[in-house]
């Protein structure tokens, strides 16, 4: 079955500094990857997608993600965080039913 | 930009009771979902639904759920019985149909608590 682990529940990083959050997925076809955004009170916000071709997407907001084969991995990145990026960040996969599956969530804290 | 919305946005609920929860896709949209979010777990997908009927459903969708599409606009999610264990964020997403390589975008979230 497919899934999706996002090894870290929580980070914190400083306004500023770089981002960095990880996603690994297990899906034997060549998956289609997204990357959600939850703020607090809010819904799922769509920050970027893979489906193929150049493996370095863009984004809103600043981020980007490298979809990577040989390490199964579909990390997210940003090289300057702000203080509005804190909340909590979701990898998903689209499987074979045309359902997303996500991974664990990892919650981004940011300090002044 | 068109959204999707829910309402409403917190519910309580004593065990037993029927609760609907009620979405409103973005309005060219074909393709419905709800998903949910037990806390400190992950969104988990439930069902789907295309052309007045279901698509997909998960194990988590049984007898005890329900969806409907009662008029052109709303879409709507009915628990007959609830559980302690329903107590969770719902969210409600659409897609167009053009296919499935289209984002899924997501409502803000029905929280349902069980007493």
């Amino acid at each position: 079955a497919q899934s999706v682990t996002q090894p870290d529940i929580h980070i914190t990083v400083s306004e500023g500094a770089s981002l960095e959050l990880r996603c690994n997925y297990s899906y034997g076809a060549t998956p289609y990857l997204f990357w959600y955004v939850q703020s607090p009170g809010q819904g799922l916000q769509l920050l970027l997608k893979y489906f193929s071709g150049d493996t370095l997407v863009q984004g809103i907001k600043g981020f980007e993600a490298e979809f990577k084969r040989s390490q199964s991995s579909f990390n997210l990145r940003k090289p300057s965080v702000h203080w509005s990026d804190a909340a909590e960040y979701f990898c998903a996969v689209y499987n074979a039913g045309n359902m997303l599956t996500f991974g664990g969530g990892t919650r981004l804290m940011v300090k002044p | 930009e068109p959204e999707v919305t829910q309402t409403p946005s917190h519910q309580v609920t004593q065990m037993g009771q029927e609760v609907i929860l009620r979405c409103v896709p973005i309005s060219n949209h074909l393709y419905f979902y709800w998903y949910r979010q037990i806390l400190g777990q992950k969104v988990e997908f439930l069902v789907s639904f295309y052309n007045n009927e279901i698509s997909e459903k998960s194990e988590i969708f049984d007898d005890q759920f329900s969806v409907e599409r009662p008029d052109g606009s709303n879409f709507t999610l009915k628990i007959r019985s609830t559980k302690l264990e329903d107590s969770a964020m719902y969210f409600c997403a659409s897609r167009t149909l053009a296919g499935v390589r289209e984002t899924q975008y997501f409502g803000p979230g029905t929280r349902l608590l069980v007493l």
